[in-house]
């Protein structure tokens, strides 16, 4: 049972534009979301993350969206860049558990072309 | 770099053998994390200690163990081992058990 899914394994993009990834969750008990990116090779990197108490949170190019009612957050990067192509995962914690158990999606590979 | 430590990074081994896969921490982080990606798959939470002991556990198989020692590294040991065990692994630490987490490099293990 996937409670956190990425249904777009891959997107491409024009350098420049906008980039969209999507995450839908499934248990209502997450309240702390987090995206992940992963470069080839390496372990994944934090990027930015929200708490179930906003529904915005913003950080240069990158901007997480998390609509509680539809159970769905989205990573906005502004505008895309070469060196953003890589592996995004979203993951998804119930902090009330008392451990911060993360919940990954499935990721979706963003390619920015130049 | 994360300041979590990994090795080996690459590890090819026969079924049924048995290895080790050990984790450094960042400075300072108490917490350490174990998640395993298989082909395709997001990162499945394993196994996670804090300060020593076992704080949380995730699909972790029982031919699996790992532990926690007093210098706060970490070790996953995978036994009996299948081809399907064959993924990457990742160590992750946090300052606490509540707080965000750094990932490793990871360890591939191909098992043949």
């Amino acid at each position: 049972d996937q409670q956190v899914k990425q249904n777009s394994p891959s997107l491409s993009v024009q350098e420049g534009r906008i980039s969209i990834l999507n995450c839908d969750y499934t248990n209502s008990m997450f309240d702390y979301f987090l995206w992940y990116k992963k470069y080839p090779a390496e372990g994944p990197t934090f990027l930015i993350s929200i708490s179930s108490i906003k529904d915005k949170n913003e950080d240069g190019r990158f901007t997480v969206f998390l609509n509680k009612s539809a159970k769905h957050l989205s990573l906005h990067i502004v505008p895309s860049q070469p060196g953003d192509s890589a592996v995004y995962f979203c993951a998804a914690i119930p902090t009330t558990s008392g451990t911060y158990k993360y919940i990954f999606g499935t990721g979706t590979r963003l390619k920015v072309l130049a | 770099d994360s300041g979590v430590t990994q090795t080996p990074k690459h590890l090819i081994t026969a079924t049924g053998q048995r290895v080790t896969l050990r984790c450094s921490p960042r400075s300072g982080d108490l917490s350490v994390y174990w998640y395993q990606q298989s082909l395709d798959q997001g990162l499945q939470f394993l196994i996670q200690y804090y300060n020593g002991e076992e704080r949380a556990k995730g699909n972790i198989l029982e031919r699996f163990s790992a532990q926690q020692f007093p210098d706060l590294h970490s070790e996953l040991n995978l036994s009996s081992l299948e081809l399907g065990d064959s993924a990457l692994y990742f160590c992750a630490s946090s300052v606490g058990f509540n707080s965000e987490q750094y990932f490793g490099p990871g360890t591939r293990l191909t098992v043949t």
